[in-house]
């Protein structure tokens, strides 16, 4: 699998404010996945992204895809409590393992 | 349809013994993986299959056995329990398209201590 460095590890913001967390390979990753994990439950699948220089929105989310395919982020917009979670990319290269980066824990303060 | 199950929820060992974590999905997904949950460690892929009969080693497999005999299960057993293997277990199927793992669905987990 995919090694990657997920920062930051941890990040607290006030309602509101806008949040980002970055996804970093040395390698060229075929395609890289986003995944968001509530506190005591499981990951939940949030996006793909596949194509170098890729962006794609839900709502208040913007991923990205780095032109090299060697890094992608995950922007929130205006941050509300129910953004509260763990953020994990999960990379993907050419075996079909999937690994997954060590994860951004979101705290939202009211 | 059920998703991704996961039996037991919670399950307390002591050290030395064996036991088997149960995974079950029916969407008809040819990847099943499970993977290990420490704190501060993230997701970590013990054995994944690409199908009925395949399976392979992911980043930590020592300890433990995976067998796939059919598309829908794909149990995991600890073969002699150690207090290292206290962790939450993640089971997790998707469908394979053009070689690559797509999104991938995960069970509830299994919150495992070793004594």
């Amino acid at each position: 699998g995919q090694q990657v460095m997920q920062i930051p590890q941890y990040q607290h913001v006030q309602e509101g404010e806008d949040f980002t967390t970055y996804c970093n390979s040395s390698t060229t990753l075929s395609n890289i996945q986003w995944y968001k994990q509530r506190p005591g439950g499981h990951p939940v699948f949030l996006i793909q992204l596949v194509k170098s220089g890729e962006v794609k929105k839900q709502k208040r989310l913007t991923f990205q895809f780095g032109e090299a395919k060697k890094n992608s982020s995950l922007h929130i917009t205006a941050t509300q409590t129910t953004d509260v979670g763990t953020y994990f990319c999960a990379p993907s290269g050419s075996a079909r393992q999937l690994t997954f980066g060590s994860g951004t824990q979101l705290t939202v303060l009211p | 349809n059920a998703g991704v199950t996961q039996t037991p929820k919670f399950q307390v060992l002591k050290t030395g013994q064996s036991m088997t974590l149960q995974c079950a999905q029916d969407m008809n997904h040819e990847y099943m993986s499970w993977y290990r949950q420490d704190p501060g460690m993230g997701l970590r892929l013990i054995h994944y299959s690409v199908g009925a009969g395949i399976t392979d080693q992911g980043e930590v497999p020592n300890g433990y056995n995976v067998s796939r005999s059919t598309t829908e299960d794909f149990p995991l057993r600890l073969l002699s329990a150690a207090p290292s293997q206290t962790s939450v277990y993640f089971c997790a199927s998707s469908y394979i398209l053009a070689g690559s793992v797509n999104e991938q669905f995960f069970g509830p987990g299994t919150r495992l201590t070793v004594l």
